[in-house]
């Protein structure tokens, strides 16, 4: 079935380990992103890619990392994880970065740091 | 950057009508989005506009108004499934989506 896909489903993490979250996509977008979502303050972009072997810092970039090796995956890394992270982490792909091109979202990531 | 302004909850009767409403203040302009999202799940699209004016899309319909930064999305013959979260987004010219907090709409029967 074509879609998006993040692992893990959830996690919790102690405060200062690394954590990467894996997203992968099969219906070759060129787009990709990573939300947080937080109770009352909706998603906010951490980075984006708008195509493979670029990537772009969203609203809120700091302490988290990216990479686009391939039109596929889209890993996002917290190199030192902080309790402030504590969030839903969702990943999304757009055939395109512009035009009427939507985003679809996978499942999501819940992460907890302690 | 972006500050988009939703209502955050609204409660609407079965076989009803909900205007949901959507302010936004941008550096640049590239677009509206309207997703639903269904607590506990991902977001998914309801629709886009770039141009001024309605898009009907069955029972939900969108209307923007550039020069007014304006939007709703309209919801008809209200059904209990669509008791979620709705949320207003608008795209930049860097191509970034900027999302509001979301309105939680829940429909009684």
């Amino acid at each position: 079935i074509a879609g998006i896909t993040q692992a893990p489903t959830s996690q919790i993490l102690a405060a200062g380990r690394r954590m990467t979250l894996r997203c992968t996509q099969d219906m070759r977008h060129n787009a990709m992103y990573w939300y947080r979502q937080d109770l009352g303050l909706g998603l906010r972009l951490i980075h984006y890619s708008n195509t493979a072997g670029t990537t772009g810092k969203g609203e809120v970039p700091d302490g988290y990392s990216v990479s686009r090796a391939n039109t596929d995956d889209f890993p996002l890394t917290l190199a030192s994880a902080v309790p402030s992270q504590t969030s839903v982490y969702f990943c999304a792909s757009s055939e395109e970065a512009g035009g009427p091109s939507e985003q679809f979202f996978g499942p999501g990531t819940r992460l907890t740091v302690l | 950057g972006q500050n988009i302004d939703q209502p955050t909850e609204m409660t609407a009767t079965e076989g009803a009508i909900v205007q949901i409403n959507c302010t936004y203040q941008t550096s640049g302009f590239n677009g509206l989005f309207w997703y639903q999202q269904h607590a506990g799940e991902a977001p998914t699209f309801l629709s886009y506009n770039v141009l001024d004016g309605l898009e009907e899309k069955g029972r939900f319909s969108s209307f923007l108004s550039r020069s007014k930064g304006y939007s709703y999305l309209l919801l008809k013959e209200l059904q209990m499934k669509d008791s979620a979260s709705y949320l207003c987004a608008v795209r930049d010219t860097d191509y970034k989506l900027s999302f509001g907090a979301g309105t939680t709409v829940t429909v009684r029967a």
